[in-house]
């Protein structure tokens, strides 16, 4: 099945500036890779997602880059608030016993200081 | 946008009873929906994937006599934790897919916080 590994775990970084968490994946079958963020208590969130034909995909401060050959996608987090922190997962599909269900990281717990 | 709602929200239950928690997407039908389980400071880890109309699809390790899962239409399941022990406490949540989306259309419930005493 579908292995998703992220990096860092936990990440502290001063207002304004940039936060970047990676992820691997192992299924070359998977084509599509969101990003949760999730608050205390509470589902986790899409904030952005990428498919496999694309290498780039940007949403105001966030953006999202995947390298298919490598099996690996980032999320970049620019001019960072506090608001922004939270614990974000990413996830890539996989065929599952009997559809497409998202296996997640492990989560990176991102805090922003002001 | 696309809402899936999930209640209770919180639960406490004694050991031995069952409890039965609802996964709802609002405006949109999910033939595919899945429970997802979280304990405290870890990812959330696939239990069971359910297709309407059709027996869910268990993760190893996951017991299907003790979760059971009924998605017997477009818009709702259901995850009834059997007999329900201290360890079964956690944070289940569940998402529901659109199925008019070819990608992502993963919508997640708010989750349920269950504390079994």
């Amino acid at each position: 099945g579908e292995n998703v590994e992220q990096h860092p775990s936990t990440l502290s970084v001063q207002e304004g500036d940039s936060a970047v968490i990676k992820c691997t994946y192992s299924d070359s079958a998977s084509n599509y890779f969101p990003w949760y963020k999730q608050e205390l208590g509470k589902g986790p969130q899409l904030i952005i997602d990428i498919r496999s034909n694309v290498g780039e995909k940007k949403d105001q401060r966030i953006a999202v880059t995947l390298n298919k050959t490598a099996k690996h996608f980032s999320l970049h987090i620019t001019e960072t608030q506090p608001e922004d922190s939270a614990v974000y997962f990413c996830a890539a599909n996989s065929i599952s016993n009997s559809g497409y269900a998202l296996n997640f990281g492990k989560g990176t717990s991102l805090l922003v200081t002001p | 946008g696309a809402v899936v709602s999930q209640h209770p929200s919180r639960v406490i239950c004694k050991s031995g009873t069952s409890v039965k928690i609802e996964c709802r997407s609002l405006d949109f039908q999910a033939t595919t929906m899945f429970w997802y389980r979280q304990f405290p400071k870890q990812s959330l880890m696939l239990m069971a994937t359910s297709n309407e109309g059709s027996k869910a699809t268990y993760e190893q390790g996951v017991e299907k006599d003790k979760f059971l899962i009924n998605h017997a239409s477009l818009t709702l399941s259901t995850l009834t934790v059997t007999s329900a022990h201290p360890e079964d406490s956690s944070f289940y949540i569940c998402s529901a897919r659109d199925w008019q989306r070819p990608f992502g259309g993963y919508t997640f419930g708010s989750g349920t916080r269950l504390t079994v005493v």
